[in-house]
Order: structure tokens, then sequence, then C-alpha cells
């Protein structure tokens, strides 16, 4: 099925692990973005890349770190993590144009204890 | 400030009733308003979207954008149960793409 596909759904960590949060899409969009959501916050931008090659820091990028591999493919790192950190991580693409909104993943949940 | 507002409800209401769903935003550039729905443990999905000021209407829905006053809505006429969600709002588009989403309003439609 065409989307955007995450892995894991779910993860727990203790403080200071890390660990890689897989993206990929196969809608070849040239844009893909790492959101955070939290209860009262909303969904909150974390990095996103315009296209394959380029990375740019979105609201909350501390503490993080991507790689666009491929057009498909978008990945977030967290080097250690920390309790702050323990949210609902989504992935979402978007092709060119605004208009389009973006087309989202259905989520890495992710604890850190 | 933040870039969008949004009451976060929860709002309940009787099937069949109009519901009206509300958001303001800060920044005047913005040219695009999507308003996305998200289930309960799943990623938002695309609702609707408007360029600029004025109305679109998608069956039961429609979307209202007054630019002059920064203020978006989506109504829902007929509520069914099925459109209890989380709906989001998010103006934006004016910087590559970008989106900047409100908090979202949890949605409760009693059978």
């Amino acid at each position: 099925n065409a989307g955007v596909t995450q892995t894991p759904k779910f993860q727990v960590l203790k403080t200071g692990q890390s660990m890689t949060l897989q993206c990929a899409q196969d809608m070849n969009h040239n844009s893909m973005y790492w959101y955070r959501q939290d209860p009262g916050m909303g969904l909150r931008l974390i990095y996103y890349s315009a296209s394959e090659g380029t990375t740019d820091k979105g609201e909350v990028p501390n503490g993080y770190n991507v790689s666009r591999l491929n057009k498909r493919e978008f990945s977030l790192r967290l080097e250690s993590a920390a309790p702050s950190q323990t949210s609902v991580y989504f992935c979402a693409s978007n092709p060119d144009g605004a208009n389009y909104g973006y087309t989202f993943g259905s989520g890495t949940r992710l604890t850190v204890v | 400030q933040k870039e969008v507002e949004q009451d976060p409800g929860p709002l309940s209401v009787p099937e069949g009733a109009i519901v009206s769903l509300n958001c303001t935003y800060s920044n005047s550039a913005f040219q695009y308003f999507m308003w996305y729905r998200q289930y309960s443990r799943k990623g938002p999905e695309l609702l609707m979207y408007t360029y600029s000021s004025g109305n679109k209407e998608d069956g039961r829905f429609t979307a209202q954008v007054d630019k002059s006053s920064k203020y978006i809505s989506l109504f829902i006429r007929d509520s069914q149960p099925s459109d209890s969600a989380t709906y989001l709002c998010a103006p934006g588009g004016n910087n590559f793409n970008k989106f900047y989403f409100g908090s979202g309003t949890k949605l409760n439609v009693k059978p």
C-alpha cells in the first residue's frame, strides 16, 4: 500500500540510550518531515528535508539528528535519550506544492524511562 | 506567541448536530489552510484545505478562512459518531511547504 511507513511502532528506552526511528515513503515525494506530538502541545516540527541531501532544523531540534538517506528514507536519531523525549513521533511527506498537505505515517510511541 | 491557537475541547455533541471548530493564527503570510482529522492512536489525515480567504465545501464539511481576522473555521453538518476524532488546523505554506499545527480539538459525537 502506498504511503508513509514508520518503524518501530513502540519503543521503551532507558535514559542515555540511543536509537534510530525509520521512515520510508513510496510516493516519490520530495519533502519529508519529522514531528513530535505531546498532549496540549500539538505537532511540533523537529527536522525537515526539502529534497534528497538537504536537511533543516525545525522548531524543536535539540537532542535529535536526521539523515535523508535517499529520496524514500528519512531517519531520526536520538543519541542520548532523555525522559523529555517521551512522545509520539510522526514522519510525514509532501510532494512539491503546498496545496497537497502532508501524508503522515502511523507514528512511533517512544517512552524514555 | 504561538503561531496557531486552537481550543483543545473536548467538545461533546449529539448525533446530527452542527459542529463548529475554530483556530486563530498570527502570521499574515500564511496562504494555505489545512484541516486534519486524527483518530485515536493514528496519524493525522488531511481532511480539507483552503487557499487564501473564502469557503470550501466537501460533503458535510465546510472550511472557512477569514484572513483579515486570521480566523479559520471548520463546520461539520449532520455530525456522526464516526466523526469523533481530534481535529487539527494547520495554516502555512508560505515557507517551503511548512505548516504550523494547532494543538487539536477533540470532538465526541454521541449516538
